[in-house]
């Protein structure tokens, strides 16, 4: 089972600073998922990456697979950031459909 | 297009008894998995369909099953509730195989007294 690993768990920032979010995985993949999930559990796939660096809007997502770590920042962040972060990979690491996730990082961008 | 629906939003029901959940996949998607998501933690893999066939299963006791139907919607079923099995139940559906952003349904959200 591949294992992830989120830092920061709970993060609290103002509205305009750049944020960073890292996720580490033990077991070597084909793809890496980014997504969000705000209070009451809908979760929205942000990104799918397999390599280097992908850009929707404010958010930037990148994977350096070598060493099994992803980052996602958020440039710019607004209150509306405010959710959980999802970093999630292939649940037996190597391209099947179920994923696994990691534990998230709480989001609170404050105005 | 309609997104993952799911069904029912809210769920209570009480130990030993026996759950059925159920999920219908976004129009065109033939791969569901469904997820277990325990508060203050991320989902866990339950098991994951695609072409009515299971494809793969994340570490959960026999009393978790699941089947998927030649229209592709999906149920997954609970037998002999714990407490331990309150959580957000999450569908996910994707159009087939291989590595592809996954679309989530809002979940079931059950509870066990």
């Amino acid at each position: 089972k591949n294992e992830v690993e989120q830092s920061p768990q709970n993060l609290t920032a103002q509205e305009g600073e750049f944020i960073t979010i890292n996720c580490s995985y033990s077991v070597g993949i084909s793809a890496l998922h980014w997504l969000q999930q705000h209070p009451g559990g809908g979760i929205v796939s942000l990104f799918m990456l397999s390599s280097g660096k992908k850009k929707h809007g404010r958010l930037i997502a990148t994977i350096n697979i070598q060493e099994k770590h992803s980052s996602l920042h958020i440039t710019a962040s607004h209150p509306r950031d405010s959710a959980v972060y999802i970093c999630a990979v292939p649940h037996l690491g190597g391209g099947a459909d179920g994923l696994t996730f990691g534990k998230g990082t709480h989001l609170i961008i404050q105005p | 297009d309609a997104g993952v629906t799911q069904s029912p939003t809210h769920l209570i029901k009480t130990r030993g008894q026996h759950v059925t959940l159920r999920c219908s996949p976004i129009s065109g998607h033939k791969s569901v998995s469904w997820y277990q998501q325990v508060l203050g933690q991320g989902p866990q893999f339950i098991f994951q369909y695609y072409e009515k066939e299971e494809r793969g299963r994340g570490n959960f006791p026999d009393r978790f099953s699941a089947r998927q139907f030649p229209n592709y919607s999906s149920e997954l079923n609970v037998n002999a509730l714990l407490l331990g099995d309150s959580a957000l139940y999450l569908c996910a559906s994707s159009p087939g195989t291989g590595n592809q952003p996954q679309h989530f349904g809002d979940g079931t959200r059950l509870s066990i007294l």
